[in-house]
């Protein structure tokens, strides 16, 4: 069955950086985009971009343009989501989810304080 | 950005009785080369990631109950629940995947009346 796992919660200070992982099993990694979606408590869902798992290139909502990164590990069917100069704004459960949305992580637990 | 306004905020249905959320796109997320409405639905239950429910509008997604419709083209879109089950108390989310930067409604909450 398909599975996204994510790595653990991450408490960061303002201006750091944080790097998400999003471990992928049970289907063909290379054969499906991964998204990566947020969401500030209180707050709606926010689509961040996805990565094509297949040759890496990617596409960024411009609000995230410059201070994210989506790489991918095809030989561990893994990618990986980092944010930089982090603020407070980015508390978030961060999520990945594979093409279409069908498949979602448990998500992680960003919360960025001083 | 396209944004996407749902309503009500909130609803309060018995036990067996209809929901009915409704959501807006500011601009209109048919694309009439295949006539496909690029809309999805997405159930939240509280801890766990986003469910897809509904996609093209109207097609249920594998595995989801068929009291679960969704309705609507171009601009306005429906998801209806026809009879509330105890399971359905959530936050249901609408999303347009017509273009980038894909964008969600602010969610609706509905409850046990």
């Amino acid at each position: 069955q398909v599975q996204l796992v994510q790595s653990g919660a991450e408490v960061k200070k303002p201006g750091a950086s944080v790097k998400v992982t999003c471990k992928a099993s049970g289907y063909t990694f290379i054969s499906y985009d991964i998204n990566w979606v947020r969401q500030a408590p209180g707050q709606r869902l926010e689509w961040m971009g996805w990565i094509n798992a297949g040759n890496g290139n990617t596409k960024y909502s411009q609000k995230f343009q410059g201070r994210v990164t989506f790489t991918r590990d095809t030989s561990t069917s893994t990618a990986y989501m980092e944010l930089s100069s982090l603020r407070s704004e980015d508390t978030a459960v961060y999520f990945c989810a594979r093409e279409a949305l069908v498949y979602w992580g448990q998500g992680t637990l960003v919360t960025v304080s001083s | 950005d396209i944004v996407m306004t749902q309503s009500p905020d909130s609803l309060a249905v018995s036990l067996g009785e209809r929901a009915t959320i409704n959501c807006k796109s500011s601009q209109n997320i048919l694309d009439r080369s295949n006539n496909k409405n690029y809309l999805a639905w997405f159930q939240q239950k509280l801890g766990q990631p986003p469910k897809l429910l509904i996609y093209w509008a109207s097609a249920r997604e594998s595995g989801v109950p068929d009291r679960f419709s969704g309705s609507g083209s171009g601009t306005d879109f429906t998801l209806t629940i026809s009879s509330l089950q105890a399971g359905d108390v959530a936050v249901y989310y609408c999303h347009q995947f017509y273009s980038t930067p894909y964008t969600f409604g602010q969610g609706t909450k509905v409850e046990i009346k």
